[in-house]
Parts: structure tokens; C-alpha cells; sequence
């Protein structure tokens, strides 16, 4: 167990469709990070928190958003699904955003667009 | 355009001998660089790292190398075992506050 906890691990949806994705960080680490793995690819950078604040985004779609709430915890909001979207979504954690000493990350949610 | 670049897609090794896996990089911006593994139906964890001001960092079986001018890092394992396959992440970032720029990842398949 990492710490890091990602929820639910699996979802399977229809097209045009919205879900929620949970992310709890591990404790004592302010800064959270989604990342998404399509077939084939890296892990594709998405948005990064920072103690509630958005503090850097990637190659996020406007489709979809984030938050990180005062827990600390954070949701990935994907909606409007397309079946290009299915993929593994990764959340990690970080004790500093200033310098990496390398994230801790969750065991990932898939997700599936029917 | 991808910054991070795992060029070999998949490696077998025989147990016991060496492994090295590459990582090339076009940013000269990046100054910290790190390997991840990763097991499937997990996520990736923090395997070793190295920074801009040095050119090697050695943890146990596993060193990494850092070639600046050539924009290349390379992760030996030796020996390496069968618990080693996994695939391996190499993953790049900017002094400040800028996320880690993963490649695609190289897969180690270590033979018995």
C-alpha cells in the first residue's frame, strides 16, 4: 500500500457520459497529480494541486476538471466521455511541489467507455 | 513532442547478467531525472534518481547514468533477477515547479 488511495479502481461507462474519480494523497503530502496512461503511451500530465490551489496544468481537455478540497483529497471530473478516453488515470502525491524527490502514486482507476 | 524518450519499447535479459535501459531527453531545461517501475495492476513506484550536478548515482543493484551533453540517461541493474521485470519509467524535470515528464516506458522481461 503506497498510501496514495484511488478510487473506485475500475469503471466502465457509456460515451457522453460524466464521472468522478477520487484521489486521497498519502498523509502529509500537499500536492496531488493526475496523470493519464492511454494504450501505448506515457503517463500524459494532466493538472497539479498544490494545498487546494491549481498550480500547473498539462495537456488537460476542457472536458474535463479537477479540485483539491480542504482534506486534501481530490476528484478528477471527466464528462462528455469519448471512447478515446478510456484509459488508466494515475493519481500521485508529493510532499514539495517546488522540487521532485519523486511522487507516490495510487494504484490508478480504469476506465473504460463503451 | 515528446520530451522524454524510451526508444526500446521491451528488453529480455538472462537472470544474473546486466540490464540497461536508456532514456533520452530534449529539454535542456530538465535538471533532475528519475526511474519508476512498475508492476501491472499497480502504480509505478520511485526506484532511484539522479541530479544535473552529478553524472552517476548508485543505490544497491541499481545505478543510473547521466550524460548531459548527449541528453541521455541510462538505468543498469546488475544483477538482475526475476522480480526485476517490470517496466520501467523514465521521467525528467525542470528546476522550479514543474511536474515529472514521463517517456512511454521500456518493458523488462528478466529470464531464468
Amino acid at each position: 500500500d503506497s498510501g496514495v488511495t484511488q478510487t473506485p479502481k475500475h469503471l466502465i461507462t457509456a460515451t457522453g457520459q460524466r464521472v468522478t474519480l477520487r484521489c486521497s494523497p498519502r498523509s502529509g503530502d500537499l500536492s496531488v497529480y493526475w496523470y493519464q496512461q492511454s494504450l501505448d503511451q506515457g503517463l500524459q500530465f494532466l493538472i497539479q494541486y498544490y494545498n487546494g490551489e491549481e498550480r500547473a496544468k498539462g495537456n488537460i481537455l476542457e472536458r474535463f476538471s479537477a479540485q483539491q478540497f480542504p482534506d486534501l483529497h481530490s476528484e478528477l471530473n471527466l464528462s462528455s466521455l469519448e471512447l478515446g478516453d478510456s484509459a488508466l488515470y494515475f493519481c500521485a502525491s508529493s510532499v514539495d511541489p517546488g522540487r521532485n524527490y519523486g511522487y507516490t502514486f495510487g494504484s490508478g482507476t480504469r476506465l473504460t467507455v463503451v | 513532442d515528446q520530451q522524454v524518450k524510451q526508444n526500446s519499447p521491451s528488453l529480455s535479459v538472462q537472470e544474473g547478467r546486466i540490464s540497461i535501459l536508456n532514456c533520452d531527453y530534449t529539454n535542456s531545461m530538465f535538471d533532475y531525472f528519475l526511474w519508476y517501475k512498475k508492476y501491472p495492476a499497480e502504480g509505478p513506484t520511485f526506484l532511484i534518481s539522479i541530479s544535473s550536478i552529478k553524472d552517476k548515482n548508485e543505490d544497491g543493484r541499481f545505478t543510473v547514468f547521466l550524460n548531459k551533453s548527449a541528453k541521455h540517461l541510462s538505468l543498469h541493474i546488475v544483477p538482475s533477477q526475476p522480480g526485476d521485470s517490470a517496466v520501467y519509467f523514465c521521467a525528467a524535470s525542470a528546476e522550479g515547479n514543474t511536474p515529472l515528464v514521463f517517456g512511454k516506458g521500456t518493458r523488462l522481461s528478466v529470464i531464468a
